[in-house]
């Protein structure tokens, strides 16, 4: 069974920190993405990621940014927490070649005050 | 680019009585459907998808969605809903050719005894 874990559950930071939202898989995937889900939008894509050290912008990426140093771990930095950062935030993974199915982790929802 | 509209926000259904989640996307290219459910506190996970061949696809727990290429539509259909359905539907559309994803706003689906 493919797992994708993320490091928290919930995080409650404050406005100005930097955040760091940390998403492991096990499956060898390589590609990686961030999520954020609102209500009433869905989900939303940040970044993704083809590759170690390849990044690419999603939807929404402005006040994000994302690391990839090793294939299995795919990081979301909020450099500058902002009230409009508190939401859901959803890391998935999928094998290149096989790119319809996305494997979900269990989401982080952050709070920011 | 290709988007998703999830014509029902919220949609309350006895238990043992058929529902249907309605989804429609817009492309002007050939597509991918996904239907994932995500149950209260959980991640996404996937229900079925249409790739390609057979307009009738069928997924877990019951679940089956036709795609129409004319209406473009995705609906999700039950026969008979169990408590255990409550949850958020998402219908997702992607390229074919991409490893990206574009989510409707959800469906809620709140079972009643």
């Amino acid at each position: 069974d493919v797992k994708v874990t993320q490091s928290s559950r919930y995080l409650v930071k404050r406005t100005g920190e930097k955040v760091f939202l940390e998403c492991v898989q096990d499956m060898d995937h390589e590609n990686m993405f961030w999520y954020r889900q609102d209500p009433g939008l869905g989900l939303r894509l940040i970044y993704f990621s083809y590759d170690v050290k390849m990044k690419e912008k999603g939807d929404i990426p402005e006040g994000y940014s994302v690391s990839r140093e090793k294939k299995e771990r795919f990081s979301l930095i909020l450099e500058s927490a902002s009230t409009n950062q508190t939401s859901m935030y959803l890391c998935a993974s999928t094998i290149r070649g096989n790119q319809e199915t996305q494997y979900f982790g269990p989401g982080t929802r952050l709070l920011v005050l | 680019a290709q988007s998703v509209t999830q014509l029902d926000s919220q949609v309350p259904v006895f238990e043992e009585a058929p529902v249907e989640l309605r989804c429609n996307y817009s492309s002007s290219v050939s597509v991918y459907l996904f239907w994932y459910v995500q149950y209260p506190n959980q991640g996404l996970q996937l229900l079925l998808k249409y790739l390609s061949g057979s307009t009738l696809v069928k997924g877990i727990n019951g679940f089956e969605a036709e795609f129409n290429k004319s209406q473009t539509s995705f609906h999700l259909r039950k026969p008979s809903v169990h408590i255990s359905d409550t949850a958020e539907y998402f219908c997702a559309v992607s390229d074919p050719n991409d490893y990206k994803l574009s989510f409707g706003a959800g469906t809620t689906v709140t079972v009643r005894a």
